[in-house]
């Protein structure tokens, strides 16, 4: 079955270090990887997409993602972070020729001042 | 452009009753999706349209719930009798092509809670 996984359910970083979110997911076969961000509020939103290429993706806001596909891994990064980054985030899968969506169970992102 | 809206935002009801959903996507995108977000767990995928024709409904719990998109414009998803299990934040999405290949547009979401 496919499956992404968030270890970290909560992450609480200081303002303008860097972080970095985990994700892993399982697959034999050749998939798209994504990173939604649900701010406060609001709707989830693209941050960025792998679909084939360069394996460093980058994205909004600052982000970028590196895909491993040896390690079968999707992490997120970013440099530094600031307040506005405070949301939750989701990985998500989507498996070739397949539209669905599969996501992990997100990771909270806390900045401190 | 307006965004894809749902309504309600909240919407707590007894179990038994029955409650619809609604979601408005983004004007002439085709592909249109239901998730689902039980408390603390991950979203998962519910059911997606094109037009007005289910194209995947592999998501869908049981027959306790039904959706419909009726001329390919907005969608509703029943939930009848409703369960305590069904509650949980349900999210619509819309996209102009298939969703690896253009971004997905959520709503805000409709919370319910069965009490």
């Amino acid at each position: 079955a496919q499956s992404v996984t968030q270890l970290d359910s909560q992450v609480p970083v200081f303002e303008e270090a860097p972080v970095e979110l985990r994700c892993n997911y399982s697959s034999s076969v050749s998939v798209y990887l994504f990173w939604y961000v649900q701010y406060p509020n609001q709707g989830l939103q693209l941050l960025l997409k792998y679909l084939s290429g360069s394996t460093l993706v980058k994205g909004i806001n600052g982000f970028e993602a590196e895909f491993n596909k040896s390690q079968t891994s999707f992490h997120l990064r970013k440099p530094s972070v600031h307040i506005s980054d405070t949301a939750e985030y989701f990985c998500a899968v989507s498996y070739f020729g397949n539209e669905k969506l599969t996501f992990g169970t997100g990771t909270r992102l806390t900045i401190i001042p | 452009e307006a965004g894809v809206t749902q309504f309600p935002s909240h919407s707590v009801i007894e179990k038994g009753q029955t409650v619809t959903l609604r979601c408005d996507p983004i004007s002439g995108h085709d592909n249109l999706y239901w998730y689902r977000r039980v408390m603390g767990k991950e979203i998962k995928f519910l059911l997606h349209f094109v037009k007005e024709s289910k194209q995947d409904e592999s998501g869908m719990p049981n027959n306790r719930f039904l959706a419909e998109r009726t001329g390919g414009t907005y969608s509703t998803l029943k939930v009848q009798p409703a369960e305590l299990e069904d509650s949980g934040v349900y999210f619509c999405a819309s996209s102009q092509e298939r969703s690896y290949n253009s971004p997905l547009h959520f709503g805000n979401g409709t919370r319910l809670t069965v009490t």
